[in-house]
């Protein structure tokens, strides 16, 4: 098994360019969650899915969409790329949702100039 | 305000010895807490999982206790080595509630 795996590894956009941060999971795993990591920050939930078809916003959604039209795959789009979205963005999958335990990507590293 | 508090924010401790990383939560009604391990440049990755009812579980060298009553948790590491150089997460899940509550992690370097 690959596990979560994300691309691109790394990214540098423009301010106002859109762009999708892919992310794959073949475990099976209905429950998928996207993350940002910030410097002194806690990881933040931008988007979560509890299974295909079904998605909801988390703790920082604005600027962010996703759709889950598969199990495996869960991508997360930016619209319109802010200085602000420069993050460290991870995928990540769970067996049994938020309760079970995690299994993240290998991560993404976004900046936005 | 955040529901998970760690400290300390970060150490620097000598190959082979021990320390003790802390966690406070404020999470409620409480479900399960973990702890993670993430290495610089990857994703987090487990290292215990802790229920109410748990007060000590051991993973190598890593010790985790859990305190349900004062809402407390540790990660012991012990005879400590260059490979646990990282940040330590200590994450809290909540009954009812698809979403996890995310300490901002302990940063563990290990010197020789």
């Amino acid at each position: 098994n690959a596990g979560v795996t994300q691309t691109p590894k790394f990214q540098v956009l423009k301010t106002g360019q859109s762009m999708t941060l892919q992310c794959a999971q073949d475990m099976n795993h209905e429950y998928m969650s996207w993350y940002r990591q910030d410097p002194g920050m806690g990881l933040r939930l931008i988007h979560y899915s509890v299974g295909a078809g079904i998605t909801d916003q988390g703790e920082v959604p604005n600027g962010y969409n996703v759709s889950r039209s598969t199990t495996e795959d869960f991508p997360l789009r930016l619209l319109s790329a802010a200085p602000s979205q420069t993050s460290v963005y991870f995928c990540a999958s769970s067996l049994t949702g938020s309760l079970g335990e995690q299994y993240f990507g290998p991560g993404t590293r976004l900046t936005v100039t | 305000k955040n529901q998970v508090e760690q400290s300390p924010q970060s150490l620097i401790i000598l190959e082979g010895k021990n320390c003790t990383l802390q966690c406070n939560y404020t999470v409620s009604p409480f479900s399960n807490l973990r702890w993670y391990k993430q290495d610089t440049g990857r994703g987090p990755v487990s290292l215990t999982i802790m229920t109410f009812s748990e007060n000590t579980k051991s993973n190598g060298r890593y010790t985790a206790t859990l305190d349900a009553d004062t809402k407390q948790s540790s990660l012991h590491i012990t005879a400590s080595q260059l490979s646990d150089s990282a940040s330590y997460i200590c994450v809290v899940s909540a009954e009812g509630n698809n979403r996890l509550a995310f300490g901002k992690g302990n940063q563990v370097v290990v010197i020789p």
